[in-house]
């Protein structure tokens, strides 16, 4: 099976800026995760979906970052405007079922 | 909230050494699961192998096994016979078991180096 698909693979912009990220999960995944790998540290959860309603965003920095998941199916998350600190490595992952996760091979975010 | 500690930054062993990584996590949770991804350079996180809290038998994939101390909320991975390609990044992580949120909490890894 086709695994997650994750663009673009880098990304650079100035501070202030805004940025997208996509991804594609694996068809018939319900769930699908985005997170946050900061340089040196392992992945943090930003959000959760469960097929297109949001199961948990509690360490999503609301007030610059945003994601959806239209249809159920692919998934967006923004960032605006960014931060320095917003340099990281944003892996998406899907799964059909509990602890059955599909990592992508993520985006790499530099902010200058 | 659970936490997740590695306290090994980095490990270099010679080709078909064995090596343990070690992990110890924080939780009030009783049901739960453990799991050790490897991340290569091409950032893709990769399932090594997972264990069931509730499952005394320490789980066994190939060449890797661990040893889960639910009392001492230690989970340590050991890789038999290592291989070059076993070099890369470790993340130990956590998840609750149950309804809902299901997202992992993950320590901050352990860079290990398979010599030739």
């Amino acid at each position: 099976e086709a695994g997650v698909a994750q663009s673009p693979r880098y990304k650079i912009i100035e501070k202030r800026q805004s940025v997208a990220f996509w991804c594609n999960p694996i068809s018939g995944h319900a769930t699908l995760y985005w997170y946050q790998q900061i340089l040196g540290q392992g992945p943090k959860l930003l959000i959760q979906f469960q097929n297109n309603g949001v199961v948990d965003d509690s360490q999503l920095p609301k007030d610059r970052f945003s994601a959806e998941r239209l249809k159920g199916v692919d998934s967006t998350l923004k960032i605006q405007p960014a931060k320095l600190e917003d340099s990281a490595v944003y892996l998406c992952a899907s799964s059909p079922y509990r602890y059955g996760y599909t990592f992508g091979s993520g985006t790499r975010l530099t902010v200058v | 909230a659970q936490t997740v500690t590695q306290s090994q930054p980095e490990m270099s062993v010679q080709e078909a050494e064995t090596v343990t990584l070690s992990c110890t996590y924080d939780t009030s949770e009783s049901n739960y699961y453990l799991f050790w991804y490897k991340q290569p350079p091409s950032r893709q996180m990769i399932l090594v192998i997972r264990q069931e809290a509730y499952k005394q038998q320490n789980a066994t994939e190939n060449r890797f096994s661990v040893n889960f101390q639910k009392a001492a909320k230690s989970f340590s991975l050991k890789i038999s016979d290592s291989q070059l390609g076993d070099t890369a990044m470790y993340f130990c992580a956590f998840m609750k078991r149950g309804g809902g949120a299901d997202g992992l909490t993950f320590g901050k890894g352990t860079h290990l180096i398979i010599q030739p």
